[in-house]
C-alpha cells in the first residue's frame, strides 16, 4: 500500500514533443505529489508538485495531472528539450506533522532527441 | 545547490568494514532524511531525523544506524558493509511537511 508505480521506465521523445511520465498510488493518505528531476552525478532536485485539492497544476513548460478518484497523476512536458534529458521520480507523502519521508517510483530515464 | 553538504563524495572499502557518511542540512531545516539509491531497488527511504530525535525508520538494515547532532548535522554510520550496500545515498533536508533538498550524494563502493 506504500507502493507508489510509475512508467513507462524509459521514453524517447523528439525535441519539441511533448514528454508524458504516468504514476499511480494507492495509500489515500497521501496528501503531497512531487516530481523530482536528476542528473546524473547530481541528487535529486525538485520540479514541481501538486496537493490532491487540485486536478492540475503548471510550471512552465511542466503540468502536473493529477486524478484523485483514480489514484494516479502524471507529468506532462511540452515542447521537450535536449536539456530535459534526466531522470524523472515520481513521488508520494503523507506530509503529516513532519513526518514527510517520500515513496518514490522507479523513475522514468528521458532521452529528448535534438 | 540545494544547500545540503554531504561528504565524503565517494567512498571506496572491503566488505566488512565500516563507513560513516556525514550529511549538513540547509541553514535552518530541521529535519534530515536518509536514502539509499541502487539500481534495483530505486530509491528507498531510510531514516529520518527532527531536531536530534529519530521520527520515522524506512527499510533500513540493523547493520545501519544514524544520528543528528545538536548542531543539525546528521551521520549514517553503515557497518559490517555487504558487496550489496554499493550505491548512492543522499540525505535531505526541509522545515516542514512537503519539499525536501537533496544533496549531491555519496557514493559507496564495496569490494
Amino acid at each position: 500500500q506504500q507502493q507508489v508505480k510509475q512508467s513507462p521506465q524509459s521514453l524517447i521523445v523528439q525535441k519539441g514533443g511533448i514528454s508524458i511520465i504516468n504514476c499511480a498510488y494507492e495509500n489515500t493518505a497521501f496528501d503531497y505529489f512531487p516530481w523530482y528531476q536528476q542528473f546524473p552525478g547530481k541528487g535529486p532536485a525538485l520540479l514541481i508538485a501538486i496537493r490532491p485539492d487540485v486536478s492540475e497544476k503548471k510550471e512552465g513548460r511542466f503540468t502536473i495531472s493529477f486524478n484523485k478518484s483514480a489514484k494516479q497523476f502524471s507529468l506532462h512536458i511540452m515542447d521537450s528539450q535536449p536539456g530535459d534529458s534526466a531522470t524523472y521520480f515520481c513521488a508520494a507523502t503523507t506530509g503529516s506533522g513532519n513526518t514527510g519521508k517520500l515513496i518514490f517510483g522507479q523513475g522514468t530515464t528521458l532521452q529528448v532527441k535534438p | 545547490d540545494s544547500g545540503v553538504t554531504q561528504t565524503p563524495k565517494h567512498l571506496i572499502t572491503a566488505t566488512g568494514q565500516r563507513v560513516t557518511l556525514r550529511c549538513s542540512p540547509r541553514s535552518g531545516d530541521l529535519s534530515v532524511y536518509w536514502y539509499q539509491q541502487s539500481l534495483d531497488q530505486g530509491l528507498q527511504f531510510l531514516i529520518q531525523y527532527y531536531n536530534g530525535e529519530e521520527r520515522a525508520k524506512g527499510n533500513i538494515l540493523e547493520r545501519f544506524s544514524a544520528q543528528q547532532f545538536p548542531d543539525l548535522h546528521s551521520e549514517l554510520n553503515l557497518s559490517s558493509l555487504e558487496l550489496g550496500d554499493s550505491a548512492l545515498y543522499f540525505c535531505a533536508s526541509n522545515r516542514g511537511p512537503g519539499e525536501q533538498f537533496f544533496g549531491p550524494g555519496t557514493r559507496l563502493t564495496v569490494l
